[in-house]
């Protein structure tokens, strides 16, 4: 059974960096050929698709984020991580990290999503 | 990049039918047949629950249907439930020389 879990710290101060950690269980990141996402939601609002990465560090980020956001993969620790820098209020969201169906997209395995606000 | 647009709520009675939108450009929904949704109850993650526009992953209901046309999506859900009630995300690949994807506004279904 696949299960994804999200962790790191729930307060980050202004124009400081935002660091989640996705640890997955039932899996090895370093055997599929998934590209591993963060997905967030700002509360009250709609999802926001971050980025992805897959198992040799091949990454994909939303274009508003490049230049922001880096995610890197672990694979002796079964883990992949999100650091966003230069954090704002308007990055106060609830984060998930999800694993597609396929390859890529259709994401069909979440983490539980880890509510990180932004704020001095 | 703008988010697909969904209404930002739908309402029907038990047993009805009904369809939410997702409106996207010809650089999402109107070239790629990579259309999802995903069903959130409060507090909870998302559910995929149609892929690829019109597919059903195993043990979703077939009550919930997918379609396209242009650069519009839609989502129908017949023989409307109370558990049905719910946040509703449409997701499409947004990408040419590089990858990403795009979701929807959300729409929020509620059950009379």
């Amino acid at each position: 059974q696949l299960q994804l879990q999200e962790s790191g710290p729930g307060l980050v101060r202004p124009s400081e960096t935002l660091s989640l950690t996705c640890s997955v269980s039932g899996a090895s990141i370093s055997s599929t050929s998934y590209y591993w996402a963060w997905i967030r939601q700002p509360p009250g609002k709609g999802l926001e698709w971050v980025g992805s990465v897959f198992r040799n560090g091949a990454t994909f980020y939303y274009p508003s984020l490049k230049g922001r956001v880096t995610i890197s993969v672990d694979t002796s620790k079964n883990q992949f991580s999100l650091h966003l820098i230069s954090v704002t209020a308007a990055d106060t969201s609830v984060y998930y990290c999800a694993r597609p169906r396929g390859s890529f997209g259709d994401y069909e395995y979440w983490g539980q999503g880890a509510l990180v606000t932004v704020s001095s | 990049q703008s988010a697909l647009t969904q209404p930002a709520s739908v309402s029907g009675s038990p047993g009805q039918s009904i369809t939410i939108s997702c409106t996207g450009t010809s650089s999402d929904i109107g070239t790629h047949d990579l259309v999802s949704w995903y069903q959130q109850h409060p507090g909870k993650a998302p559910k995929l629950i149609i892929y690829e526009g019109t597919k059903r992953p195993s043990g979703v209901s077939n009550r919930f249907s997918g379609s396209k046309s242009g650069n519009t999506a839609s989502l129908t859900i017949s023989g409307l439930q109370a558990e049905d009630e719910a946040d509703y995300h449409c997701c499409s690949y947004a990408g040419d020389f590089d990858k990403f994807y795009v979701f929807g506004t959300g729409t929020k279904v509620t059950v009379l």
